[in-house]
């Protein structure tokens, strides 16, 4: 949504590290989310960050909240060529805390 | 069944038909919701049911869309006099309903729907 902004594609070197970027507007967000899109199967969430956290890591990934900036990014360590997907940056807000509005998505390809 | 499901996986109709979308929550789960995605977008909210009842339908573009929820298991999604702006993929999710917190969302395949 026009909330949520990325960028749309990213091209990355397998075993090199990719970055995601996104920026959000809504300050009341609660929950900032991570969502793999590969094609034919549905929306897999990878990660999530609450908004009273700067950084979370888990295994490969890495979340870094900057709610100042409203900008979150997404570090995908060692990256493969199963990470290739669309990625979409997510939030959800304290009024509407059931409501995902997503980003349009980074197109990430990764090449040997 | 392990996950959510939706039928049909793929449906084209012509402009003006009516069409049903059908999904299939994980087993237990009070929450279901709908999402549309355009090619090229990010999925966008239509609906949220908590048990039987739409909790939030303010997502639906006009009132030729409506969504029902019976039984507070199964939900349909159904479209009437179908414009060639509805072709998208239809997400259906469904969560644990818990109040408070993080409540993941588990997102079916899709159904993508072509209007002629």
């Amino acid at each position: 949504g026009e909330d949520v902004e990325q960028s749309l594609f990213l091209s990355v070197r397998e075993g090199d590290s990719s970055v995601i970027n996104c920026t959000y507007t809504d300050s009341s967000s609660t929950y900032l989310y991570w969502y793999k899109q590969e094609p034919g199967a549905g929306l897999q969430l990878l990660t999530y960050i609450f908004s009273n956290m700067d950084m979370k890591q888990d295994q490969r990934l890495t979340v870094l909240l900057n709610k100042k900036d409203k900008h979150l990014s997404l570090r995908i360590a060692d990256t493969q060529t199963g990470d290739s997907a669309i990625y979409f940056c997510a939030e959800t807000s304290r009024s509407n805390d059931y409501k995902l509005s997503f980003g349009a998505g980074t197109t990430v390809t990764v090449r040997a | 069944g392990a996950g959510v499901s939706q039928t049909p996986s793929n449906k084209v109709t012509e402009k003006g038909k009516y069409v049903e979308l059908r999904c299939d929550p994980i087993s237990g789960h009070t929450a279901l919701y709908w999402y549309r995605q355009s090619l090229g977008q990010g999925p966008e909210f239509l609906i949220y049911f908590q048990g039987t009842g739409a909790a939030d339908d303010s997502g639906l573009p006009n009132d030729r869309f409506f969504a029902v929820r019976p039984e507070g298991s199964v939900s349909t999604l159904k479209i009437q006099r179908t414009e060639r702006g509805d072709s998208a993929v239809y997400l259906c999710a469904s969560s644990s309903g818990l109040a408070g917190g993080k409540d993941e969302q588990f997102f079916g395949p899709g159904t993508r729907l072509t209007v002629l």
